[in-house]
This record gives C-alpha cells, sequence and structure tokens, in this order.
C-alpha cells in the first residue's frame, strides 16, 4: 500500500528556520515525482513545486522560488521542505503529494503539515 | 504562467441533482489536467485525471471532459458524501496551477 506519512505540526517564530518531511512507503521511491501544495486558512491550493527523488530534479512555481528548497534523501525514502526565514504569511497547511501510475500529479497525498508562524 | 478559472465559485443543489463545473485554462493544455474532490479538515482526493480517465476506486457517478482550454466535471447524482469543494489542476506546463475551487453546498 503507497503511504505518505508527513511530519507532525510546528509553531514557530517569525525568522526561525523549518524543515517538514514526507515518507514514502509501499513503492520504489525513486521512481515518482512527489509535489508540494500550500493551503492557506481558508483558501485554496497552491503548487509550490515537485522533485523526482531518482536524481534530484527539482522543479519550482516562480511564487515560492528562492523562499522555500525542496529536497529529497532516497537513501530514506523522504522528501522535505524547508524555509530558511519564516514570515507569519507561511502559516499555512503543506501537502506532499505523489504521482499516480499514469503519471498525473496528486494520485497519492500525505496527511499534511500544519505549520504555525507568529511571534 | 497557466492561469485556470473554474466556475461557480460555489453552488447549492439538493441531493440527486447533477451537478458541472467548469474549468477554463488561459492557455491550451491539452488533456493534462486533474480533478480534486477536498473535504474539510481532509487532503484532496484524486477524481479525474487526464481530463477525463476516472481514478481507480472513484465512483462512476463522476466524469471529466473536454480538451485544450475548457472542461467540465460532472457530478451525476449528488449525494450528501459529495458536498466538498473542488479543484482542477493543469499539468502541461510548469509551474502547474490550481483552479481556485468550487464549493459544493447542501441546497
Amino acid at each position: 500500500e503507497v503511504q505518505l506519512v508527513q511530519s507532525g505540526a510546528e509553531v514557530k517564530k517569525p525568522g526561525e528556520s523549518l524543515k517538514i518531511s514526507c515518507k514514502g512507503s509501499g513503492y520504489r521511491f525513486t521512481n515518482y515525482w512527489i509535489g508540494w501544495v500550500r493551503q492557506m486558512p481558508g483558501k485554496g491550493l497552491e503548487w509550490m513545486g515537485i522533485i523526482y527523488p531518482g536524481d534530484s530534479d527539482t522543479r519550482y512555481s516562480p511564487s515560492f522560488q528562492g523562499q522555500v528548497t525542496i529536497s529529497a534523501d532516497k537513501s530514506i525514502s523522504t522528501a522535505y521542505l524547508q524555509w530558511s526565514s519564516l514570515k507569519a504569511s507561511d502559516t499555512a497547511m503543506y501537502y506532499c503529494a505523489r504521482h499516480d501510475d499514469s503519471g498525473s500529479p496528486g494520485g497519492y497525498w500525505g496527511q499534511g503539515t500544519l505549520v504555525t508562524v507568529s511571534s | 504562467d497557466i492561469q485556470m478559472t473554474q466556475s461557480p465559485s460555489s453552488l447549492s443543489a439538493y441531493v440527486g441533482d447533477r451537478v458541472t463545473i467548469t474549468c477554463r485554462a488561459s492557455q491550451g493544455i491539452n488533456s493534462y489536467l486533474v480533478w480534486f474532490q477536498q473535504k474539510p479538515g481532509k487532503a484532496p482526493k484524486s477524481l479525474i485525471f487526464a481530463a477525463s480517465s476516472l481514478q481507480s476506486g472513484v465512483p462512476s457517478k463522476f466524469s471529466g471532459s473536454g480538451s485544450g482550454t475548457d472542461f467540465t466535471l460532472t457530478i451525476s447524482s449528488l449525494q450528501p458524501e459529495d458536498f466538498a469543494t473542488y479543484y482542477c489542476q493543469q499539468y502541461n506546463s510548469y509551474p502547474w496551477t490550481f483552479g481556485q475551487g468550487t464549493k459544493v453546498e447542501i441546497k
């Protein structure tokens, strides 16, 4: 069974750094793209970027380029989303999602990680 | 970036109604479109991929159509469990983009 399990909720202060994770299991981790999606409170879905763990090929939305870093460690089947300096506006739910077998995005989703940034 | 515009933004319908949601792309995206359903507090769930292919395990009351710039998601007979927010997403070219969502509520 394919599963994506995300790290737990985080409460941080502005200016702090953060790295959240998404661990894949039940499939060959290196063979499928994994993307990250932001959902701000009460708002819609925003595509942040995507990584292919097999060769670490990464694509970012211009809206998030330079604001976050997407990475993966294939030795432990885990993808990451990190910030070097959080802002209050980064408060949101963050989801990871894997392509399905047809190559379409969002076939499988993690449960989400709630990030709260507040002074 | 390709803009995805859904209409309506929200709708009210009765159980048993046929519901259609549209999604328009600002430029052609072939058939590289997925539809998601999201319920409150839950991760999105894929319903349709490649514009018209039903995701495994999704009931056949959901159907998708379209190609190029205009797409539709149809729910043939709305049931209580279908009240949710629906999103389209294009994956023809980076950055991939979502529509703003359509909230389907009970009338």
